[in-house]
């Protein structure tokens, strides 16, 4: 079946412009992440829904970051006022249950972000 | 707060030879995952390992998960340059969904 697809794949603006990252996750999982992987970095853990839970929102850099989910199904991740410390690659994830019994999360193919 | 660290983060091998990547994580995590990225690819899951002495093969790869010693390895047998990809390990912190990754290894392997 189809896999996590995200779009754009990739999204270059301008210093102090917001942009809106969108995640498809796969049928059926009901819980979505969002990471961060800057340049020859590991990943880092911004946000995550699971079903009608209150999202744990305890990863986000900073209040111009923002997620939301429409039900079990797609997300977007919006940031306010880029800035150059923004540019990174913005992967989205998803999983049966969050810390089920596997757990094994199934990631995007990301999201290019560069702020000139 | 979970901190994962692998070793070495970088690592260049000829074909043929067999190596480890260690992955130590600092508190107590009761399963553990390991991912492969190719350049300028997203994260393809490898192993999920979900309980002390767990053990996954995988052609030349196989991980292995000491919960007492905190820790995971991944174990490469007669390496072959389609390996060459960064391996990153990952664990929870208790209690939620989210993971914590290690910064990466990348490894080479030449011919």
């Amino acid at each position: 079946g189809a896999g996590v697809s995200q779009s754009p794949s990739n999204k270059v603006t301008e210093k102090g412009k917001d942009v809106e990252l969108r995640c498809d996750p796969i049928s059926g999982h009901t819980a979505l992440y969002w990471y961060r992987q800057r340049l020859g970095q590991g990943l880092e853990f911004l946000i995550y829904f699971q079903g009608n839970s209150a999202p744990d929102k305890s990863g986000l850099p900073s209040d111009r970051f923002s997620a939301e989910r429409t039900g079990e199904s797609v997300s977007t991740l919006t940031i306010q006022r880029t800035q150059q410390e923004d540019s990174a690659v913005y992967l989205c994830a998803s999983s049966l249950v969050a810390g089920g019994l596997s757990g094994a999360q199934y990631f995007g193919p990301g999201t290019r972000l560069l702020v000139l | 707060e979970l901190k994962v660290e692998q070793n070495p983060l970088f690592l260049s091998m000829q074909e043929g030879k067999n190596y480890t990547i260690y992955c130590n994580y600092s508190t107590t995590s009761d399963r553990l995952y390991w991912y492969r990225q190719d350049p300028g690819k997203s994260l393809e899951s490898l192993f999920v390992l979900l309980s002390n002495g767990a053990v996954k093969q995988e052609g030349r790869l196989m991980a292995s998960l000491d919960t007492k010693a905190r820790l995971s390895t991944l174990h490469i047998t007669a390496a072959v340059h389609d390996l060459s990809a960064t391996y990153f390990c990952a664990a929870p912190p208790g209690g939620q969904g989210n993971l914590i990754f290690g910064k990466g290894t990348k490894l080479s392997v030449k011919p």
